[in-house]
């Protein structure tokens, strides 16, 4: 039983350069979430999906971010024109029912802007 | 608003000892709580849940937890730590509504040998 999936683990872009991370839910979840630990900080949320609906997305930063979750394929969070403040560990859960089921989290994906 | 602090940025143990990390929540009804554990560069790792019922709840790894209501109050404990629960700890609620988990700060944890 496949958990949570995130790719890439590390990913290096440079000041300007698009960063898409993507998210595979467990089995049978439709849920994910977006959450991001900044240096020295806790994990902050971002946005939850369903499949093809953004149902919450007022963690996440007015411009440059946008996140979906095709009805086929995995969650994308992506990040435009990347600054050195975007560097922080991303990571995504899923659950599998809306009334605050257990949120299962992936290993994060790492993301360095030089 | 619902919001969750853990006053202990840093603890450190002995191999062996008792441990108890605090956790304090802010939120209008009874929350959904949570402990989860993070070892350096993995992801969050559920140790233990408190949806309803019973007070006091057991997890994985040998810890427990405990729902004190009147004192806003849900701390992780474990009888006797062992050097490789040496991580960062973070509490975190859920409203009963759903959707978000709202983190505290989060424990490092330091076991000594």
């Amino acid at each position: 039983n496949a958990g949570v999936m995130q790719n890439p683990r590390h990913l290096v872009r440079r000041r300007g350069q698009e960063a898409r991370l993507r998210c595979s839910p467990m089995k049978g979840h439709s849920h994910v979430y977006w959450y991001r630990q900044l240096p020295e900080e806790g994990l902050k949320f971002m946005v939850y999906l369903q499949k093809e609906n953004i149902i919450d997305e007022s963690g996440m930063p007015k411009e440059r971010f946008s996140a979906e979750f095709p009805k086929e394929g995995p969650s994308i969070l992506r990040i435009q024109q990347v600054v050195r403040g975007d560097s922080a560990a991303y990571f995504c859960a899923s659950s599998g029912r809306l009334e605050a089921d257990t949120q299962y989290f992936g290993p994060g994906t790492r993301l360095t802007v030089l | 608003a619902q919001s969750v602090t853990q006053p202990d940025i840093h603890i450190t143990v002995s191999e062996g000892a008792s441990l108890e990390l605090r956790c304090n929540y802010s939120y209008g009804a009874t929350p959904y709580l949570f402990w989860y554990v993070q070892s350096p560069g993995q992801g969050l790792q559920l140790l233990l849940k408190y949806f309803s019922g019973d007070t006091l709840v057991q997890g994985i790894k040998g810890f427990e937890a405990e729902f004190k209501r009147s004192q806003s109050s849900f701390n992780l404990r474990k009888p006797s730590v062992h050097w490789s629960d040496a991580a960062e700890y973070f509490c975190a609620v859920v409203g009963t509504s759903g959707s978000r988990l709202t983190f505290g700060e989060g424990t490092q944890l330091t076991v000594n040998p």
